[in-house]
């Protein structure tokens, strides 16, 4: 059964203050490992895909990386406005549903 | 395009009572699925639709959950009768053969 695991449930930064949240996974065959972020009363946002070890995705103060167990999802100097749940999800070959994980709170204090 | 969208956003009912939520997916994908979001359990894969046809609903948790598609731009999710362990947000999203999800804004269901 695929699994995904993130870490820790939720993180308290200073603005400025860097930081990088953890996602494990096991999954028989990985298509595709992807981060979501989502705020409050809102559905989950599309941040980066990556789909092999190795590969690094960068987008404004973010940055994932992949290996072949887990994924990190490195925030550079963060601001309030990056307060939110950042979600990791994986996808097994084929055209199979996402399985998600539970999601780290990021709050971001000025 | 106006993304995935969902109603209602938000429902309040009581214990028994059959409750319909609604879902427009992106015009021009195919694949849409059903998910439901709680503190405890994150977000869990109820029901999935390829072409408008149902292909894996083993993650709908009781027969009182039912869903359709009878075309490409329309779905429901219908639970009856509703009960309290019910109450989660349910997302509606949508793709195009590819693993890129795009969820509508949920709909919070509270059952008294």
């Amino acid at each position: 059964e695929d699994q995904v695991t993130q870490s820790p449930e939720a993180l308290r930064l200073q603005e400025g203050e860097s930081s990088s949240l953890n996602c494990s996974y096991t999954v028989s065959g990985l298509r595709g490992l992807f981060w979501y972020r989502q705020d409050p009363g809102k559905g989950p946002e599309f941040l980066f895909t990556l789909y092999s070890a190795g590969e690094e995705k960068e987008k404004e103060r973010l940055k994932a990386t992949l290996t072949k167990k887990e994924s990190f999802l490195h925030i550079t100097a963060p601001k309030p406005e990056d307060s939110a749940t950042y979600l990791c999800a994986v996808q097994a070959t084929g055209n199979t549903p996402l399985v998600f994980g539970k999601g780290t709170r990021l709050s971001v204090i000025a | 395009d106006a993304g995935v969208i969902q109603s209602p956003r938000h429902e309040v009912t009581e214990m028994g009572q059959e409750v319909t939520l609604r879902c427009k997916p992106i015009s021009g994908h195919n694949s849409l699925f059903w998910y439901r979001q709680t503190m405890m359990r994150g977000l869990e894969l109820l029901i999935y639709f390829n072409n408008n046809v149902p292909i894996d609903d083993s993650g709908m948790p009781e027969d009182r959950f039912s869903a359709k598609m009878p075309n490409a731009s329309f779905s429901t999710l219908k639970i009856q009768p509703s009960e309290p362990r019910d109450s989660a947000v349910y997302f509606c999203a949508s793709n195009l053969n590819t693993g890129e999800l795009f969820f509508g804004e949920g709909s919070r269901l509270t059952v008294l």
